[in-house]
């Protein structure tokens, strides 16, 4: 069935550092792909998102492309700051089941000054 | 807009009390979505409607769970009886249709102790 598989945490970084989230994906057809943040004590926000392969998702510094050919939607940043303390989750949305979401397990990062 | 509305945002409760969570999905949005968030198994989809209708809930965990969207406006989440380890954040979200790629916004979620 559908699922992602998301790069197993936590991750602990130097601010300034460079940020890689691997995720990778299982599904029928062309899925949208999804990347949510979740800050201490919040719910879920989207971060950015991808709808064909070969998009590119970006927004507040990070970018993730729609890779088919690897079924892969990693999450970068170049230089992540403390305030991108969070828990990451990639998430799809299979072709032909309405609006259902998949979520990976999430990764928690932590950026130290 | 005000986003996502759930309440209450904390309950503590003692086993076998009924629980009841609400939530308001952002007007106009047509999809209501109810997940729960735990350490051990992450976050989990228990029951989704469309126009108030609903249209999965092989997620819900077992018959003390009930979920109901009397209206486009509205919905609960109860347990009866609750049992300790219901204990979990329980989040609503919302999305404006059931079309693919369409994004969910998240409530701030409950966070439910049962003793």
């Amino acid at each position: 069935g559908d699922s992602v598989t998301q790069m197993e945490g936590p991750v602990t970084l130097s601010e300034e550092a460079f940020l890689t989230i691997n995720c990778t994906y299982t599904a029928t057809g062309y899925p949208s792909l999804f990347w949510y943040v979740q800050y201490p004590g919040e719910g879920l926000q989207l971060l950015l998102k991808a709808t064909k392969a070969d998009d590119k998702g970006s927004n507040k510094g990070f970018e993730a492309t729609y890779r088919k050919e690897t079924t892969s939607f990693h999450l970068e940043k170049g230089s992540v700051q403390v305030s991108d303390s969070a828990v990451y989750f990639c998430a799809l949305s299979p072709k032909n089941t309405g609006n259902q979401f998949y979520f990976g397990t999430g990764t928690s990062l932590t950026v130290i000054p | 807009d005000a986003g996502v509305i759930q309440s209450p945002r904390h309950e503590v409760t003692e086993m076998g009390q009924e629980v009841t969570l609400r939530c308001k999905p952002i007007s106009g949005h047509n999809s209501l979505f109810w997940y729960r968030q735990t350490m051990m198994r992450g976050l989990e989809l228990l029951i989704y409607f469309n126009n108030n209708v609903p249209i999965d809930d092989s997620g819900m965990p077992e018959d003390r769970f009930s979920a109901k969207m009397p209206n486009a406006s509205f919905s609960t989440l109860k347990i009866q009886p609750s049992e300790p380890r219901d204990s979990a954040v329980y989040f609503c979200a919302s999305s404006l249709s059931v079309g693919v790629g369409e994004t969910q916004y998240f409530g701030p979620g409950t966070r439910l102790l049962v003793l």
